[in-house]
């Protein structure tokens, strides 16, 4: 089974509009992290935001939050307030506590219409 | 505090060829992994060192090899080029590599290698 699956090949979002990025996981153990990274077409991936999964609140970070639903293995990005910038692929990762590597999903490509 | 630095940017080589790509990680971190991207595989794990020993390995043919450096810098090595070698490597770093599921990976910019 996949580890982490993010079922959006692509996103429109209109400028100033809000937009969530669907991502799922599965994983058995109980401590484990979220992540995001958004990648423009440079390149880098650039790290956005952590969600652990024993935080009792989702995670914020700027214009970026995290809705974490862990009975149902749900980790979506929000983006407030869409910029022309935030055009770009869009990766949701785990780490589990029982290994070192990073499951990355296969990414969204959002593009932001002016 | 720096960033992520991978040399080369772009790199051009020829079949059969072999190439060396360098990462050097933030300062203080001591795991470095490495990443191969391309169009049609999305993002493959390729390994993982932590005081210059491998931790993790992805399901790529032995061509593929690194080695990481006292100073935590890192290399890796493709030898006898395919042209499905052509991609993105992205190297990232992280401070430990103790099973913490809180630490994140920073990535540098990536090197492009075409294979010709």
């Amino acid at each position: 089974a996949q580890k982490i699956t993010q079922t959006q090949p692509g996103m429109f979002v209109q400028e100033k509009e809000a937009v969530t990025l669907d991502c799922t996981y599965d994983t058995s153990d109980p401590s484990y992290g979220l992540f995001w990274y958004k990648q423009p077409s440079s390149g880098e991936m650039i790290f956005l935001i952590y969600q652990g999964s024993y935080d009792q609140q989702n995670a914020t970070e700027g214009r970026y939050s995290l809705n974490f639903q862990k009975a149902r293995k749900s980790a979506n990005l929000v983006i407030s307030a869409s910029q022309l910038g935030d055009s770009a692929m869009y990766f949701c990762a785990m780490r589990e506590v029982t290994g070192n590597q990073f499951y990355f999903g296969t990414g969204t490509s959002l593009t932001v219409i002016p | 505090k720096a960033g992520v630095t991978q040399t080369p940017r772009y790199l051009i080589k020829t079949r059969g060829q072999q190439v060396t790509l360098s990462c050097s990680p933030i300062s203080g971190h001591r795991s470095v992994s490495w990443y191969q991207q391309t169009p049609g595989q999305g993002l493959q794990f390729l390994f993982e060192y932590f005081s210059e020993t491998q931790r993790n390995k992805g399901n790529f043919p032995g061509r593929f090899s690194g080695r990481q450096f006292s100073n935590s810098r890192s290399e890796m090595n493709v030898s006898t080029l395919e042209l499905g070698d052509s991609a993105l490597y992205l190297c990232a770093s992280s401070l430990v590599a103790s099973g913490g599921s809180q630490e994140t990976q920073y990535f540098g910019p990536g090197t492009r290698l075409l294979v010709l």
